[in-house]
């Protein structure tokens, strides 16, 4: 049984580049969550969808941001124009989302994001 | 719109005593309640969940939580920890109306030392 999965693991990048990471939901769950954490806090929330619907964004998501399920699948995050502030932890978490006691998100190791 | 609050930023405790990592959380609306743990260099794992009925949770690797609704608290406690506790430890929220955004506090780190 595989867990979430994020792509890359590690993403080190300089200020005014674009950078995309991709995280792949455990098989059977219909919605995939994005967060972004950085150092001391906890994870905060930044979109979710519901199979290839994007059905909230957080205002943290500046025009910067972009996220995608094309397919109801894997998803990407894609960060354009990166500033020093965005440096943080991307994680991404998946749910089978058809009741609340199976709301449970299951979260992957994250995409550790460094803006030189 | 709902918050957490996590009482303290680490708690040092000696491996096999008992610990309790406190959490407070702010809703106008019923909620559901979390702990995530989050080992080094690992994802978010869930510990215990809280969504209705009896107030004491059992969760895995011996812990547990009671929720305490007159005091909005989810306190969470182990009688005896072990060196392999050492963790970040996540007290998080949502609420009944939008179950999919999780509202985490800033995190307990729970160092053991032997």
């Amino acid at each position: 049984d595989t867990g979430v999965s994020q792509d890359p693991r590690h993403k080190i990048t300089k200020r005014g580049q674009n950078v995309t990471f991709r995280c792949d939901p455990i098989s059977e769950h219909n919605r995939l969550y994005w967060y972004r954490q950085t150092l001391g806090q906890g994870p905060e929330f930044l979109t979710y969808f519901q199979n290839e619907a994007q059905l909230e964004k957080s205002r943290l998501l500046s025009d910067r941001f972009s996220a995608e399920r094309p397919k109801g699948s894997f998803s990407t995050l894609e960060i354009q124009r990166t500033e020093q502030g965005d440096s943080a932890m991307y994680l991404c978490a998946s749910s089978l989302g058809t009741s609340v006691s199976q709301e449970t998100q299951y979260f992957g190791p994250g995409t550790r994001l460094l803006v030189l | 719109a709902q918050s957490v609050t996590q009482l303290d930023s680490q708690v040092p405790v000696f491996e096999e005593a008992p610990v309790e990592l406190r959490c407070n959380y702010s809703s106008s609306v019923s909620v559901y309640l979390f702990w995530y743990v989050q080992y080094p260099n690992q994802g978010l794992q869930l510990l215990l969940k809280y969504l209705s009925g009896s107030t004491l949770v059992k969760g895995i690797n011996g812990f547990e939580a009671e929720f305490n609704k007159s005091q909005t608290s989810f306190h969470l406690r182990k009688p005896s920890v072990h060196i392999s506790d050492t963790a970040e430890y996540f007290c998080a929220v949502t609420s009944y109306s939008s179950a999919s955004k999780i509202i985490f506090g800033s995190g307990t780190r729970l160092s053991i030392r032997p």
